[in-house]
Order: structure tokens, then sequence, then C-alpha cells
């Protein structure tokens, strides 16, 4: 079945660590996009990309980096420089900008 | 800056009864409009889209959504509720090249 895949589910680091969101789809999907999502907030958009080596900063990406090196897989590194990193990340992807979008399962990354 | 209000952070409703998960946006031009489903620890599900035309969208499982655009609100409803249908509800907008989604509407409905 075709889809988006989010790993690890479940995420623990201790503050002052880089760690790194897998996200990897295999819809043939152009654009791919990265979300954060805490209770009450909705969701932020953190980066998005529509074709591989070419990315765009979203609305929240201070602390936040990725890359697009294939079509398939969209990582997204959470670095010491991010002040609140606990949250629940949530990728997408699309067939293109106007399409909707088809969301993996999410990791919730919690840094002590 | 563009944006998308749903206005009610909970909506309560007995099984059968009709529901209705308000949204309205605030993005220019005549952006495309959408309504996802969440359910716990999971990712959002596509409901429906609003693009152009017909002012009453059919969309997944039983819901519908209804588009004014004088009001610039795009409502969801479903005739008859089911206990299942209890979930997180977010509206969005297209603004360019990226989504912008509401603050979401927990849905509970009751047996």
């Amino acid at each position: 079945d075709g889809g988006i895949t989010q790993s690890p589910k479940y995420l623990f680091r201790k503050e002052g660590q880089n760690v790194t969101l897998s996200c990897e789809q295999n819809l043939n999907h152009d654009a791919m996009y990265w979300y954060r999502q805490d209770p009450g907030q909705g969701l932020r958009l953190i980066y998005y990309s529509q074709i591989v080596n070419d990315f765009q900063k979203g609305d929240i990406a201070e602390g936040y980096s990725v890359s697009r090196e294939k079509k398939e897989s969209f990582p997204l590194t959470v670095t010491s420089a991010q002040k609140n990193p606990t949250a629940f990340y949530l990728c997408a992807s699309s067939i293109d900008g106007g399409s909707p979008l088809h969301f993996g399962n999410g990791t919730r990354l919690t840094v002590t | 800056a563009q944006s998308v209000a749903q206005p009610e952070d909970q909506v309560n409703v007995a099984e059968g009864n009709p529901l209705t998960v308000k949204c309205t946006y605030s993005v220019s031009g005549n952006p495309y409009l959408f309504w996802y489903v969440q359910y716990p620890n999971r990712g959002l599900q596509f409901l429906l889209k609003y693009i152009t035309g017909d002012n009453l969208v059919k969309g997944s499982y039983g819901f519908e959504a209804e588009f004014n655009k004088s009001q610039t609100s795009f409502h969801l409803k479903k005739p008859s509720a089911l206990v299942s249908d209890s979930a997180l509800y977010f509206c969005a907008a297209q603004a360019g090249t990226a989504l912008i989604f509401g603050k979401g509407t927990t849905l509970s409905v009751s047996s």
C-alpha cells in the first residue's frame, strides 16, 4: 500500500541534542511538508519542499533544518536552537500544491 | 495576516442528530478549502475539498460542507452523527503553496 511512514513513533532526547525525524513516502508525490502540532494551536508549517533539492521555510522554521536529496525522503532535524521542541510532528505529501495532503502518523518528540 | 478560524473548541451532539462544525477564513483570492479529521495519535485524514462550483461539497463518511463566499465560511455538516465520528476536525485554506490550518474542533458524539 502506498503511504507515508514516519519513524520513530515516539522519541525522547535530552536538551541540547540534535535529533532527526524520518519521513518516507512511496506515493510518488513531488511536494512534501513538515508540520508541528501543539494542543489547541492547530498545525503550523515548519518547512516544505515542492521538488527534489529545493525547500522553503514555513512559519516556524527557526531551530529546524531539512534536506530533500531524494523524492521519497524529507527528514527533519530538530536542533538544539529550537527553544520548545517537545511536540507532535507530522509529515505530509501531495501531488502538487493544491491537492489534498496525505499525512503520516506522526512522531511525538519529548525533550527533557 | 491570512488565517482560518474555528470558533468552537468543542462540539457536543447526540448520536443520530445533525452536526455542524464551523469554519471561517481570511485568505486572499479564491482559496481552495479543505476539511481533515484526526483520531488520537494519528495523522490527519482528508475528508473533502472545495475548489469552485456547487456550494455544497460531499465528502467521505457522509460528511458534507457548505461554502458561503459572502460570509467566507466553510462549515462541515453531517445529517446524522455517529459515535465513531468523535474526533478532532481541522479546516484548512490554501494560501500560496501551503495550507493554513485552523486550531481544530473536537467533536464528541454521545450514544
